[in-house]
């Protein structure tokens, strides 16, 4: 069984500053970790995902995040915040491997405000 | 080229009514998704079809049926609809290796009145 806990439903930073977004995971077996982004009355969109490459990955839009085993943990983070980054941010684990239909177990998510 | 379409985007009926919503995916994925997400945006997984095969199938309603009529496509029936089925239906397809990542529609939004 898996689970993904996002600490913080809402994160207001201002425009320029620093984001963080937590997320840390539970799972029984080796994970494949996502983070996924929706804006309004929209769908859901790749940021970036570890499966079990480099423990640091880079996605789009700026965003990274690194993938640590002994915290259990794969936090989002960006240098510097825009406007346009005003979202809704998800967190989602897998089950690492091929075959078989696993869906994503999603975390709760978190609204990011961005702050003029 | 959308990878992941959904029809329709919205979708407003009234109680009691049965609908679908249609999913077709370009992408040559072998395993598809339905997901829901409810009002606090949570999103949770109700089905999952792989080569046309139902693999998963989460404590949903027996009113809400998947149907694959191959595997580029998975409709959801929903049969007598209810207030409470008022939500975003996602559609998702994944390759068969996970890894690859799991590419979204751009969601059904339906409304029971």
């Amino acid at each position: 069984a898996q689970s993904v806990t996002q600490l913080g439903s809402h994160v207001s930073v201002s425009e320029g500053a620093l984001v963080l977004l937590r997320c840390n995971y539970s799972s029984s077996v080796p994970p494949y970790l996502f983070w996924y982004v929706q804006y309004p009355n929209q769908g859901l969109q790749l940021l970036l995902k570890y499966t079990s490459a480099a423990t640091l990955v880079k996605g789009i839009n700026g965003f990274e995040a690194e993938f640590k085993k002994s915290e259990t943990s794969f936090h989002l983070t960006k240098p510097s915040a825009h406007m346009s980054d005003a979202a809704e941010y998800f967190c989602a684990v897998t089950a690492e491997g091929g075959g078989g239909a696993d869906g994503l177990t999603f975390g709760k998510g978190t609204h990011l405000i961005i702050q003029p | 080229d959308t990878a992941v379409s959904q029809t329709p985007k919205y979708l407003v009926t009234q109680m009691g009514n049965d609908k679908s919503i249609k999913c077709e995916q370009n992408l040559g994925h072998d395993t598809m998704y339905w997901y829901k997400q409810d009002s606090k945006k949570f999103l949770k997984i109700m089905f999952s079809y792989n080569n046309k095969e139902l693999i998963i199938n989460e404590t949903v309603p027996n009113r809400f049926s998947p149907k694959s009529p191959d595997k580029a496509h998975l409709n959801l029936h929903i049969n007598s609809l209810e207030l409470g089925d008022s939500a975003v239906y996602f559609c998702a397809s994944s390759d068969r290796d996970r890894a690859v990542g799991y590419t979204f529609g751009s969601g059904t939004r339906l409304t029971v009145v």
